[in-house]
């Protein structure tokens, strides 16, 4: 089993041009989470999806957007990517909003 | 507001115990987790903890206090393998987790 998987491992991006982040899970969870970790802030929930077909803002939402099409895949996209966009990303999943959150690699993302 | 505390950083001698310690502060309160992370990887579950008391898997325990809104990882008998970031999460009215920032735990021989 994959369990969850991420794409790229890592990208460099030009400030200004938009980029799709994608994540996908096989563990058939019903919520879908974006973080962004930075040193020293610890992880900060970007968007969620707690089942297909509905999503949320988290604590960091500007200038991200999420879909939720079906179980299994949650794509975040930077429209217009800014250098504060810079960062490391995990998208994570669980079968209830009450249970312990298994996460994908991460995809490392740099704006410059 | 809601807030996680936990220490920046730990050091600790192989074979030795440890205790790293988080309080919180939720809108609500469903549970606190902790979680392990070595350098350039992604974060993986250790515990769970909804109920007062301790909760002991192996070389690792989980200990919580609702009333105190407190914590504890404790980790007996340290392997090098342990040195890595232990992140405490609580999870709010919503089943949303806040995290804390991390314990860098720093193991020595």
């Amino acid at each position: 089993t994959a369990g969850i998987t991420q794409a790229p491992t890592s990208q460099i991006l030009a400030a200004g041009r938009s980029m799709t982040l994608r994540c996908t899970q096989d563990m058939r969870h019903n919520a879908m989470y974006w973080y962004r970790q930075d040193l020293g802030l610890g992880l900060r929930l970007i968007h969620y999806s707690n089942t297909a077909g509905t999503t949320g803002k988290g604590e960091v939402p500007d200038g991200y957007s999420v879909s939720r099409a079906n179980t299994d895949d949650f794509p975040l996209t930077l429209a217009s990517a800014v250098p504060s966009q810079t960062s490391v990303y995990f998208c994570a999943s669980s079968d209830t909003t009450s249970g312990g959150q298994f996460f994908g690699p991460g995809t490392r993302l740099t704006v410059l | 507001g809601q807030n996680i505390d936990q220490p920046t950083e730990m050091t600790a001698t192989e074979g030795a115990i440890v205790q790293i310690n988080c309080t919180y502060q939720t809108s609500g309160f469903n549970g606190l987790f902790w979680y392990q992370q070595h350098a350039g990887e992604a974060p993986t579950f250790l515990s769970y903890n909804v109920l007062d008391g301790l909760e002991e898997k192996g070389r690792f325990s989980s200990f919580l206090s609702r009333s105190k809104g407190y914590s504890y990882l404790l980790l007996k008998e340290l392997q090098m393998k342990d040195s890595a970031s232990y992140l405490c999460a609580a999870s709010d009215s919503n089943y949303q987790l806040i995290w804390g920032a991390g314990t860098k735990l720093i193991i020595k021989p």
